[in-house]
């Protein structure tokens, strides 16, 4: 069975730039969740996508953008990038959505640096 | 608003003695409580959940957390260190928030083990 995958493991950009990280999630998952991890920081809960909808939102400006595909994997997309963007971005997948008793599995994520 | 405190962002411990990682909750609403470890250039693995069974809650790896309402706390604890289990250790809360469930993550805690 795979587990979460996530591409690419870094990447370095220009401020302002755009950018898009992709989520395999775990064979038979239908829900993905994103995650912005600051240096030092916890977690904090970007959306959810639960079969193709977006299904829950934090505290992220309108330029943080997710799909999700029939196959279940997921993009996060984020426009006119800026410094405190640069973080590590975790996505999860899960048998279902939050709120039910189903484990979410983290992929090892991807390493943004904004310059 | 729910939100998570974590006491001590880095904690040392000699290898056989007691780990103790302190977790504070608050909610206005009964929580569901977790515990993930991350290991560097690793996502995030679920130890433990407390989801209003049982207050006392066995995970992997032998850790255990308790559950106490009167002390909004989420302690998680092990008897003896290993050697393997230095990394990081983020508490976490899930509540119903908007319509939709969302999950907190506190700032972690690093553990060293001293051989």
């Amino acid at each position: 069975e795979t587990g979460v995958t996530q591409s690419p493991t870094h990447l370095i950009k220009t401020r302002g730039q755009q950018v898009t990280l992709r989520c395999s999630s775990q064979s038979g998952h239908n829900t993905v969740s994103w995650y912005q991890q600051a240096l030092g920081q916890g977690p904090q809960f970007i959306f959810q996508y639960y079969r193709e909808e977006e299904n829950g939102r934090g505290n992220f400006p309108p330029r943080f953008s997710g799909l999700q595909f029939p196959n279940y994997s997921s993009e996060l997309n984020v426009n006119a990038l800026e410094l405190d963007d640069s973080a590590l971005y975790l996505c999860a997948s899960s048998l279902g959505p939050l709120g039910t008793s189903y484990e979410q599995y983290f992929g090892p994520g991807t390493r943004l640096t904004v310059t | 608003a729910q939100s998570v405190t974590q006491l001590g962002s880095h904690v040392s411990v000699s290898e056989g003695a007691l780990v103790l990682l302190r977790c504070n909750y608050s909610s206005s609403v009964p929580p569901y409580l977790f515990w993930y470890v991350q290991y560097p250039n690793q996502g995030l693995q679920l130890l433990l959940k407390y989801t209003s069974a049982a207050t006392l809650v066995k995970g992997i790896n032998g850790f255990e957390a308790e559950f106490k309402k009167s002390e909004t706390s989420f302690h998680l604890t092990k008897p003896s260190a290993h050697m393997s289990d230095a990394a990081e250790y983020f508490c976490a809360v899930r509540i119903r928030s908007g319509g939709y469930q969302k999950v907190t993550f506190g700032i972690g805690t690093k553990l060293q083990v001293i051989p």
